[in-house]
């Protein structure tokens, strides 16, 4: 069975102080690897899709990367307006369901 | 393009009720996954459709079923309502099965 497991589960940040989420996963053929990032009383926002070990997508602070076993994402110099619970899920194999970790909450302080 | 719309927005039903939730995914979409989330136990997968077809379940039991009309929109029902059962329930859509989901803003279901 897919498995995501998510660290840390808080993270509290001054503005402009840049640090990493990491999702660490196990999973039968990797279709591929999800960064949402959700607002409290909201549904999650994509951010980026990851398909293979390698590969980096970048999206304002933002920046995802994968390898065969975890997928990290930096935040660089963020804002406030960051703060927000990141979730990480994967999809594999034949089944196309999404299995979501329990996120990181992210909290930047001004 | 709108987005996954979802109704109602919240919803408070008492427990052995049943409940219907319905969703209308984004225009061109025809894969509709629906999803429970709650404090703990965080996001979980209920079932997938896909062209009117329900092509993936979750282990949820069977009080909880649903269905894709031919537009795609969709609708998932929960009968016998237990406490428990209370949480965001969160529709998803996607242009097929092997692309990311797009997530509605969700229906607050309370079982009082």
């Amino acid at each position: 069975e897919d498995q995501v497991t998510q660290s840390p589960e808080a993270l509290r940040l001054q503005e402009g102080e840049s640090s990493s989420l990491n999702c660490s996963y196990t999973v039968s053929g990797l279709r591929g690897l999800f960064w949402y990032r959700q607002d409290p009383g909201k549904g999650p926002e994509f951010l980026f899709t990851l398909y293979s070990a390698g590969e980096e997508k970048e999206k304002e602070r933002l920046k995802a990367t994968l390898t065969k076993k975890e997928s990290f994402l930096h935040i660089t110099a963020p804002k406030p307006e960051d703060s927000a619970t990141y979730l990480c899920a994967v999809q594999g194999g034949s089944n196309y369901k999404l299995t979501f970790g329990k996120g990181t909450l992210l909290t930047v302080n001004p | 393009k709108a987005g996954v719309t979802q109704t109602p927005r919240y919803l408070i039903k008492t427990r052995g009720q049943q409940v219907t939730l319905s969703c209308s995914p984004i225009s061109g979409h025809r894969s509709v996954s629906w999803y429970q989330q709650t404090p703990g136990q965080g996001l979980q997968f209920l079932f997938e459709y896909f062209s009117e077809t329900q092509r993936n379940k979750g282990n949820f039991p069977g009080r909880f079923s649903g269905r894709q009309f031919s537009n795609s929109r969709s609708e998932m029902n929960v009968s016998t309502l237990e406490l428990g059962d209370s949480a965001l329930y969160l529709c998803a859509s996607s242009p097929g099965q092997v692309n990311e989901q797009y997530f509605g803003p969700g229906t607050r279901l309370t079982v009082t």
